[in-house]
């Protein structure tokens, strides 16, 4: 049982490129999550999505979009990447919210 | 979803009882109380999560007020290994957002 799966788990990128993360679970739950942690800090909620074909904003979307591609997997894409992105991002989902959520090891994103 | 202050770090002996408390005073009727912790760098781990009763389980326990204002995460017997960052947040049965916060560095020391 893989729980949730994150790709790449490093990854370089110039100012201005685009780039995918990919996110998979294989415990059928319902909800995904996108987070990003900056040194020292907290998770902050990027986006989420509460059940297939619908996602919504967490505290901090601006510069991403997300995909629900099926039940399976959540994508977080950064269409023109920022030093400001320079982050830790986990994936994360739960079968319904009043249960644990399983994270993934998480995206470690520098741009330059 | 309610906001949580939680300590920014604590200190403990090993083999000794951690008692990490966590305020959430703005909780409401309908918002479980969940703690995680994130050793190194790694993806948060989920410990225990509560409505109203106290919960325990083979990592810890999970004390809260009958006010439910506030709650206190219970590591019976720290080790080292139990040296992390510990989140307290609290979640909601909508649809909603939740947020980590800054945590409790937690340190045990031999």
């Amino acid at each position: 049982n893989a729980g949730v799966t994150q790709t790449p788990k490093f990854q370089v990128l110039k100012t201005g490129q685009s780039m995918t993360l990919q996110c998979a679970q294989d415990m059928n739950h319902n909800s995904m999550y996108w987070y990003r942690q900056d040194p020292g800090m907290g998770l902050r909620l990027i986006y989420y999505s509460a059940s297939e074909g619908t996602t919504d904003k967490g505290e901090v979307p601006n510069g991403y979009n997300v995909s629900r591609l099926n039940k399976r997997e959540f994508s977080l894409r950064l269409e023109s990447a920022a030093p400001s992105q320079t982050s830790v991002y986990f994936c994360a989902s739960d079968l319904t919210r009043d249960t644990e959520a399983f994270f993934g090891q998480g995206t470690r994103l520098t741009v330059v | 979803d309610a906001k949580t202050t939680q300590p920014p770090s604590m200190d403990c002996a090993e083999g000794r009882a951690a008692n990490l408390p966590c305020n959430h005073s703005t909780i409401s009727g309908n918002e479980y109380v969940y703690w995680y912790r994130q050793i190194h760098s790694q993806g948060p781990q989920y410990i225990i999560h509560g409505l109203k009763n106290n919960e325990t389980n083979e990592m810890a326990s999970l004390i809260i007020t009958e006010d439910r204002k506030s709650s206190t995460l219970i590591l019976p017997h720290a080790t080292l290994r139990d040296t992390a960052v510990y989140y307290c947040i609290v979640r909601s049965l909508n649809a909603g957002k939740s947020t980590f916060g800054d945590g409790t560095t937690l340190t045990v020391k031999p």
